[in-house]
């Protein structure tokens, strides 16, 4: 079992739509999780941060933590073709080291 | 926010050479830097943590005779594929840590011929 788990899509929405993107994760020594956003051939790029259960909100995306369940999620809203990539959870530790899920790709239809 | 580049962006090899990527915090420092490999359309794997002034340490299953690092200075991490091989094909990102957040670099695609 991978430590963790996300669904590769690819996920496909009209403009204007929500995304909603999730991940599980079996190992509970996570403390903080991050979602990322990636365009093709490029590194990565931190959306969200988040350390504690519960929900957080950065403009459009929101990122919700439950701990209990062992489950992350982030939702677009008002999605545009520009959000258009692939979406990486990550989680760590306390010792910087990243633990990816395998990413979402998704599209936005104009 | 903070910078990492990455150089080589893209490389083209033969078989059996050697090609070192380097890593560079731009503007901080960084005594510890990461090394990932991400296949295409798979998520992006640790490979080694990279140390200023004392030796990387590997994740399991990665050959530390195959994949060298070297952490130079507080800026520079290299890593160097030795003796590359097709399946060695794939893109390579590093990051730094900062306050908060990781800095990622925007990788180097490495094709072995």
């Amino acid at each position: 079992q991978k430590e963790v788990e996300q669904d590769p899509g690819p996920l496909s929405v009209p403009e204007g739509a929500i995304v909603s993107l999730n991940c599980t994760y079996s190992n509970s020594a996570f403390q903080y999780f991050m979602w990322y956003r990636q365009y093709s051939r490029k590194g990565p790029e931190l959306l969200m941060y988040t350390y504690s259960s519960g929900n957080k909100e950065d403009g459009r995306f929101t990122a919700q933590v439950d701990k209990s369940s062992k489950y992350i999620s982030l939702f677009i809203r008002d999605s545009q073709p520009s959000d258009s990539a692939t979406y990486l959870c990550a989680m760590s530790r306390n010792d910087y080291k990243l633990s990816f899920g395998a990413g979402t790709t998704v599209t936005v239809r104009a | 926010g903070a910078v990492v580049s990455q150089h080589p962006s893209r490389v083209i090899c033969k078989s059996g050479t050697s090609v070192k990527i380097e890593c560079r915090s731009l503007d901080f420092q960084a005594t510890t830097m990461f090394w990932y490999r991400q296949f295409p359309k798979q998520s992006l794997m640790l490979m080694a943590t990279s140390n200023e002034g004392s030796k990387a340490t590997y994740e399991q299953g990665v050959e530390k005779d195959k994949f060298l690092i070297n952490h130079a200075s507080l800026t520079l991490s290299t890593l160097t594929v030795t003796s590359a091989h097709p399946e060695d094909s794939s893109f390579y990102i590093c990051s730094a840590p900062g306050a908060n957040e990781q800095f990622f670099g925007p990788g180097t695609r490495l094709t072995v011929l």
